[in-house]
């Protein structure tokens, strides 16, 4: 089966660093996602991790660690507009995404 | 250039009546994914496509629902006699099928059922 575990809710002050974790048991790992979703939109990409390591865009980054499974995705100098759901997604074989329930991040001023 | 567009926005329905949701993935993705996102919820797997073909219908939840798609393009999803609990957003997805496999959604279609 698959399992995917994030926190359900997280706070955080403007310009400040946040990082949301993510840990995953499946069979036929394929690859990790992560999605921001703005309430009552849909979610768009954020990053992809298949190899160990970290990969940097802009403020976000996103771990991987498929031994341990478990990733995080790093939010740098936060802004207001950050305040969304993250989505960690892992993909099984080649084909679909299993999503984990999201992470509410409230950025605060 | 075009996203992944979906039809009806919203769409409320009574009980017990059929609804058929709607969407146009971007131009040249072969694979097409369902998903349905209740209120607060992550997004549950329904359906995918890789052209006109389902390789994984594993996640529609009872034999009320059914997809199809053709000429590679348009899907529809169909939920017969509707129940309260299908009440939710129906979010659509394409992707390009290459290795990277990135998914692109489309903005959803709000299902109430009353």
């Amino acid at each position: 089966g698959q399992n995917i575990d994030q926190p359900t809710e997280m706070t955080a002050t403007e310009g400040a660093i946040v990082q949301i974790n993510c840990t995953y048991q499946t069979s036929g790992f394929n690859g990790l996602f992560w999605y921001q979703q703005h309430a009552g939109e849909a979610p768009t990409f954020l990053s992809y991790n298949v190899l160990d390591g970290l990969e940097e865009k802009g403020r976000f980054s996103s771990f991987l660690s498929r031994s341990k499974g478990y990733s995080y995705l790093l939010l740098k100098e936060l802004q207001m507009k950050d305040s969304a759901s993250y989505l960690c997604a892992v993909r099984r074989n080649t084909d679909k995404l299993i999503f984990g329930t999201g992470t509410r991040l409230q950025v605060f001023p | 250039g075009a996203g992944v567009s979906q039809s009806p926005s919203n769409k409320v329905t009574e009980k017990g009546k059929d609804v058929e949701l709607r969407c146009d993935p971007i131009s040249g993705h072969t694979a097409l994914y369902w998903y349905r996102q209740r209120l607060g919820q992550g997004l549950e797997f329904l359906i995918y496509f890789q052209g006109n073909s389902a390789p994984d219908k594993s996640g529609l939840p009872s034999d009320r629902f059914s997809a199809e798609r053709t000429g590679e393009s348009v899907s529809t999803l169909t939920i017969q006699r509707t129940q309260q609990e299908d009440s939710a957003v129906y979010l659509c997805a394409s992707s390009p099928w290459d290795y990277y496999n990135e998914q692109f959604f489309g903005p959803g279609t709000r299902l109430t059922v009353l």
